[in-house]
This record gives C-alpha cells, structure tokens and sequence, in this order.
C-alpha cells in the first residue's frame, strides 16, 4: 500500500538554527499539506501546496517557514530561525484530490527546539 | 469560520460493548468529514468519510459512522470494540464553501478512546 514518509523520525535544533523537514508524498498525489501537532493539542493546518505554488497557508505559517517541492518527489518544510514554540510534530500529508479524497499522512516528524 | 466540536476528552469502553465518539461542526457550506485515529507514536490514520449520499458511512476495522445534518454531527461507532482499538481519534471537516479552501481539514482536538478487557 502506498505511503507517505517522513524524514527524520525525529530532530533536535538549538534555538536559532535552521531546520528542513522531508517528505515523500504519495506519487500520483496532487495535492501537498503540512500540519502541526503541538504536544497535547489538537493538530493544526500550516499550509497546502498544488501545482508548485502554495495554495492556502494558515496565520501559523508566516515568513519563518517555506514549503519547496525541490524535484518530482520530495516536499520540504524549512523552519528558519526555530523557537522553542516550535516544538510539535509536523505531519506532511497528500491527497489525489483536494475535496473528496482523504489526505494521507505521514509519520510524523517530532521537532524538539532546545 | 468552520470548526470541530469533540465534546469528550476521553470515552472508556469495556470490551465487547459498543463504542461511540462524538463529533458535531460547523461549516457554512456542505461538509466534508473525516474520522482518523491515531495510535501512541504514530501518523494518523484514516478511517472514513462522508462526502455524499448515505448518512450512513462504513470504514476500516469495523467503525462506522453517522452523518445527521439537522443535528450537524458525526459520530463514530462500533458495535463491539476491542481493546487494541485503544487510541486518539480525531474528528475532521473540509468546507466546501471557504472561500477557495484548496482542501486543508479542520480537526477537533481528539478524544481518547481506552477499552478495557
């Protein structure tokens, strides 16, 4: 069965300091997402990305993070300058479609800023 | 603006009994909705979805839910639960009418489920 993965499982950053978070949605996807899930908390929206361009970002998603799709596979979060707050799981996900088809998700990735 | 409603934090469950979450929205158009689980160290997990058509919807390992558009809910059951379906089940709504919403989903803030042998 297809799937989305995540790359690494797990990252710890100093504060301050650059962070790239991978993902290899599912490969006749469309439609790219990344969400949030801060420890304890519901599991927020950060941004959708269609046809090389962000589609939608929420107010989270300000100019500390950028979204990439650097070849046919991959798709990246950056998080410059990384706060303690930025502490969470982000999860990458992917959909054929943006209405009527379930997203998949990745495993996550647990971002730990120190 | 959209949103998800899981009134309960937890729901314990001996195993065997039926098992309901409950999940009511609001949205400003037609809804999507969407159940995920997610299990302790892990991804989430799709379950089901109502798009359209029967407000009765079946989904992976048994849960089924029910779309009831006076009452805006969509609760998830199962008539006999396990105690491996222990886990975090998320509610989640797509709002066909926000706007140009490209389709990001809207979660509730989840709900534990702990069955009990």
């Amino acid at each position: 069965e297809p799937e989305v993965t995540q790359t690494p499982s797990h990252q710890v950053t100093q504060m301050g300091q650059e962070v790239i978070l991978r993902c290899v949605p599912i490969s006749n996807h469309l439609y790219f997402y990344w969400y949030r899930q801060i420890l304890g908390q519901k599991v927020e929206f950060l941004v959708s990305f269609y046809n090389n361009e962000i589609s939608e970002k929420s107010e989270i998603f300000d100019d500390q993070f950028s979204v990439e799709r650097p070849d046919g596979s991959n798709f990246t979060l950056k998080i410059r300058s990384t706060k303690l707050e930025d502490s969470a799981m982000y999860f990458c996900a992917s959909s054929a479609d943006s209405w009527n088809t379930e997203a998949f998700f990745g495993q996550g990735t647990r971002l730990t800023v120190v | 603006a959209q949103s998800v409603a899981q009134p309960e934090d937890q729901v314990n469950v001996a195993e065997g009994n039926p098992l309901t979450v409950k999940c009511t929205y609001s949205v400003s158009g037609n809804p999507y909705l969407f159940w995920y689980v997610q299990y302790p160290n892990r991804g989430l997990q799709f379950l089901l979805k109502y798009i359209t058509g029967d407000n009765l919807v079946k989904g992976s390992y048994g849960f089924e839910a029910e779309f009831n558009k006076s009452q805006t809910s969509f609760h998830l059951k199962k008539p006999s639960a396990l105690v491996s379906d222990s886990a975090l089940y998320f509610c989640a709504v797509r709002d066909l009418w926000d706007g140009g919403s490209q389709g990001n989903l809207i979660f509730g803030k989840g709900t534990k489920l702990s069955v009990k042998p």
